[in-house]
């Protein structure tokens, strides 16, 4: 049974720092995986996905990578605003299955 | 990127009641959507995958005859909780997937259930 997990669980930055959030998954057989912001109360924002064969994708001030074979993705969110404080989620595809990890609450002081 | 509208965004309802969750995909046609609950501060847990014109595929522990799945068409899945209870109280989420699989997943604005 696939288990994702994120580390920290929750994460304060002053703004301007760079931002890293890891996640781990058990099983390496994915299809993709997919970061996600998730405001309160809100619904799921796709940031990026990464295809099995892919080793990073990038998207303005945001770039994930990963390491299938370890299983393990980082995102990275450079140059932090205030802006960005929301619930960063990683999920995987195997199979038709999506699996979310806890996700990590990002706040950026001003 | 595509848009997954859900409705209502927030319902409130007797406990004994019926509610009806509504999940569209505006702008591509969703052949498989997925419905998902989230309690306070915790994440995301599949429910159900419901693929267009067929029964849906209920993961473990989930009620069938309390959680009703129907996607009769490749724009619309609904989810209706049947005889709705306090501990039905939940956010729900739904997410589509389009014929064209990149494997990319858009999710709905979620809808909050407050069941009294």
């Amino acid at each position: 049974k696939q288990e994702v997990t994120q580390i920290p669980a929750a994460l304060s930055v002053p703004e301007g720092e760079n931002l890293v959030l890891n996640c781990s998954f058990t099983d390496s057989a994915i299809y993709n995986l997919q970061w996600f912001r998730q405001d309160p109360g809100k619904g799921l924002t796709s940031l990026l996905l990464i295809q099995s064969s892919q080793r990073e994708q990038t998207s303005g001030r945001l770039n994930a990578s990963l390491d299938k074979s370890s299983g393990r993705s980082t995102l990275y969110i450079a140059a932090s605003q205030p802006g960005d404080s929301a619930t960063y989620l990683c999920a995987v595809t195997a199979g038709n299955k999506l699996t979310f990890g806890g996700g990590t609450r990002v706040l950026v002081k001003p | 990127g595509a848009v997954v509208s859900q409705h209502p965004s927030r319902v409130i309802c007797k406990s004994g009641t019926s509610v009806k969750i509504e999940c569209r995909s505006l702008d591509f046609q969703a052949t498989t959507m997925f419905w998902y609950r989230q309690f306070p501060k915790q994440s995301l847990m599949l429910m159900a995958t419901s693929n267009e014109g067929s029964k849906a595929t209920y993961e473990q522990g989930v009620e069938k005859d309390k959680f009703l799945i129907n996607h009769a068409s490749l724009t619309l899945s609904t989810l209706t909780v049947t005889s709705a209870h306090p501990e039905d109280s939940s956010f729900y989420i739904c997410s589509a997937r389009g014929l064209i699989n990149t494997g990319e997943l858009f999710f709905g604005e979620g809808s909050r259930l407050t069941v009294l």
